[in-house]
């Protein structure tokens, strides 16, 4: 089966500017999570999706951060505007259910210069 | 929220050898994951454990899930140059709706 897609795979972005993060989960999985991985931690989730209802967003630094999964299967991830302590690793994964494991994509590296 | 701590933060081995890290929690999990990473790469799953005691091999890999449910460990035998890369450990608590929770992580190294 296909993996987990996301695009783009690197950004360079100016601080106070916008990004925007597209991932396709594997086909058929309910479940979608996006993580932020700050370089030396381990990833750190922001938001979960069941289908197209977010299902935990608490630590979603909602003032700039935003995420969408209109249809249930895509989701894109947006900063607006973006800080230099943004810069990090954005990880998106999905899973069959909430009890699953789950599989990551290769993640979107952005810097913020 | 809930926090873990995952050690060693670095291991530098010969070929061969067999390596051992593990991770405690302040809080109680019902499943212990363990995630391999390679640069430029999301993590990838090794093993996953369910229940308190069970212990689970996968090739030269092996987890524990603590009894007391706080803690795991992971063991790599004999090692070989392609077990580089940095080393996860992910809980999941019994109301977190799935999220888990990822420790700092522990970076393999391996010499020929």
């Amino acid at each position: 089966e296909a993996g987990v897609a996301q695009s783009p795979r690197y950004k360079i972005i100016e601080k106070r500017q916008s990004v925007a993060f597209w991932c396709n989960p594997i086909s058929g999985h309910a479940t979608l999570y996006w993580y932020q991985q700050i370089l030396g931690q381990g990833p750190k989730l922001l938001i979960q999706f069941q289908n197209n209802g977010v299902v935990d967003d608490s630590q979603l630094p909602k003032d700039r951060f935003s995420a969408e999964r209109l249809k249930g299967v895509d989701s894109t991830l947006k900063i607006q505007p973006a800080k230099l302590e943004d810069s990090a690793v954005y990880l998106c994964a999905s899973s069959l259910a909430s009890e699953s494991g789950y599989t990551f994509g290769s993640g979107t590296r952005l810097t913020v210069v | 929220g809930q926090q873990l701590n995952q050690s060693p933060q670095s291991m530098f081995i010969q070929e061969g050898e067999d390596v051992s890290m593990n991770c405690t929690s302040s809080s109680i999990f019902n499943t212990w994951l363990w995630y391999k990473q390679d640069p430029g790469e999301g993590p990838v799953l090794l093993i996953a454990l369910y229940k308190a005691g069970e212990l689970t091999s996968n090739g030269r890999l092996t987890a524990q899930f603590g009894i007391t449910r706080k803690d795991s460990f992971l063991n790599i035998s004999a090692s070989i140059p392609s077990d580089v890369g940095i080393y996860f450990c992910a809980g999941r608590g019994g109301t977190s709706y799935g999220k888990l929770t990822f420790g700092q992580g522990t970076i393999l190294t391996v010499h020929p």
